[in-house]
């Protein structure tokens, strides 16, 4: 069974610090990788994907790939309080196969981030 | 990005009843599928709306508890059949363009089954 895991929270950090979020992935067919974040009563919203090993920034996120060791993460520097929400990790396959454009989710990390 | 509309957005139905949720795009797109989001739950994929065609459903979800229409590239239906509590859930549309490996939702529907 396809698996993705999430590091387990909630995590909290202050105001101006990193927040780290990591991902493991079961299937080594997966080829995209995405990061969700969904704030409470909210429908989830893509704030980055990757593709490639190495790391991918995008102002404040920088998100990391090593498909060798099936694993994604997702760096937020400068953390800010509206950085507070449930962080989704999610993988899905390239085309060609039976699961292509099918995301598999983790089951998210809380993230607090207290002024 | 594209813009995704859902109807409704809640909505509080009686135990044995059907729900109809449509899912809008303002743009026509390769990949619709329907997700569902139970209390504090991650979210799990009921099925590929195809266009056209019968939806692909994964494993634990079946035609005749969430069929599913797709009549053109911008268009779905998801209805919930004879509900029942334990279908108290967020149900959420995606869709995905051809080329583009992103995929966005939409604001979901939050369904409460008394």
């Amino acid at each position: 069974q396809k698996e993705v895991e999430q590091n387990s929270g909630p995590l909290s950090v202050p105001e101006g610090a990193i927040a780290s979020l990591n991902c493991t992935y079961s299937d080594r067919g997966s080829q995209s990788f995405f990061w969700y974040r969904q704030y409470s009563g909210k429908s989830p919203e893509l704030i980055m994907s990757i593709y490639s090993n190495g790391d991918k920034e995008d102002g404040r996120f920088t998100a990391q790939l090593n498909k060798a060791s099936q694993y994604v993460s997702l760096l937020i520097r400068d953390s800010q309080p509206s950085d507070s929400a449930t962080y989704l990790c999610a993988v899905t396959a390239n085309a060609g196969g039976t699961s292509y454009g099918k995301l598999t989710f983790g089951q998210g990390t809380i993230l607090t981030v207290h002024p | 990005s594209a813009v995704i509309s859902q109807k409704p957005s809640r909505d509080i139905c009686q135990r044995g009843t059907s729900l109809t949720i449509q899912c809008q795009v303002d743009s026509q797109v390769t990949m619709m599928f329907w997700y569902r989001q139970q209390p504090g739950q991650s979210l799990t994929l009921i099925a590929t709306a195809n266009q056209g065609s019968e939806a692909t459903y994964e494993s634990g979800f079946v035609i005749d508890k969430f069929p599913i229409s797709r009549p053109n590239l911008t268009f779905s239906t998801l209805t919930v059949s004879n509900m029942s509590p334990e279908d108290s859930s967020i149900y959420l549309c995606s869709v995905k363009r051809t080329g583009v490996d992103e995929q966005y939702f939409g604001p979901g529907t939050r369904l409460t089954v008394t």
